[in-house]
């Protein structure tokens, strides 16, 4: 079956070690995301890529990163976790939102822990 | 900025019966979607239902429908025949027509307990 996959499913890193989790997808969808997700919090849009194109939102802080090496697959860097970075971190995709094929199908998280 | 509110944070239903999500938002724009997600216990979120702000008739998927509300930004989603399967965090979300910005917005969820 086509869809998103994440690895690993729960990540455990210690303060300010870099961590990278993974996003691939078998959709070949145009677009990926990657939201925060904080406990009994709403899922919060931190950066996606339309094709090549990266674009960041606002509030973003610089310690997130992310790389697209192809269209499967997209990393989520993040370079000095705090404590304040234990999450639930979900990937999506979308085929093309331009089109209206604006649905996002979703991974199923990588919860991370900061010790 | 776009605001999308879930009110009720907590609900409870028996199976078979009918209940209601609320879902309040808003936006300055006139055409936009919106969407209500569902997230299990432990698995991956999924779409339920998308509505469309330029379509009058009110989404409907099986047992899923939704009250579409223009005019008083209401987007609330009624779970017919509830099933033990439906036990699941549920968010409602805004997107932008406008595609450069294709971000959802989420509200805080309500979390809906089906009892046998």
């Amino acid at each position: 079956d086509a869809m998103v996959i994440q690895n690993p499913r729960y990540q455990v890193t210690q303060f300010g070690k870099p961590v990278t989790l993974s996003c691939s997808q078998t959709l070949n969808h145009n677009v990926m995301y990657w939201y925060q997700q904080k406990s009994s919090q709403a899922p919060k849009l931190l950066f996606h890529y339309y094709d090549k194109d990266f674009n960041n939102e606002a509030d973003t802080p610089d310690n997130f990163q992310s790389r697209r090496p192809n269209t499967s697959f997209c990393f989520l860097d993040i370079r000095s976790p705090g404590l304040g970075d234990a999450a639930m971190y979900l990937c999506a995709t979308s085929r093309d939102p331009a089109g209206g094929q604006n649905e996002q199908f979703f991974g199923p998280g990588t919860r991370l822990t900061v010790l | 900025a776009q605001t999308v509110t879930q009110s009720q944070p907590e609900m409870s239903v028996q199976e078979a019966e009918t209940v209601t999500l609320s879902c309040t938002y808003d936006t300055s724009e006139n055409n936009y979607y919106l969407f209500w997600y569902k997230q299990p216990p432990s698995r991956q979120m999924i779409l339920v239902i998308r509505q469309e702000a330029y379509k009058q008739q009110n989404a409907t998927e099986n047992r899923f429908s939704v009250n579409f509300q223009k005019a008083a930004k209401s987007f609330s989603l009624k779970i017919s025949d509830s099933q033990l399967g439906d036990t699941a965090m549920y968010f409602c979300a805004f997107m932008s027509f406008d595609y450069n910005t294709d971000k959802l917005i989420f509200g805080t969820g309500t979390r809906l307990q089906v009892f046998p």
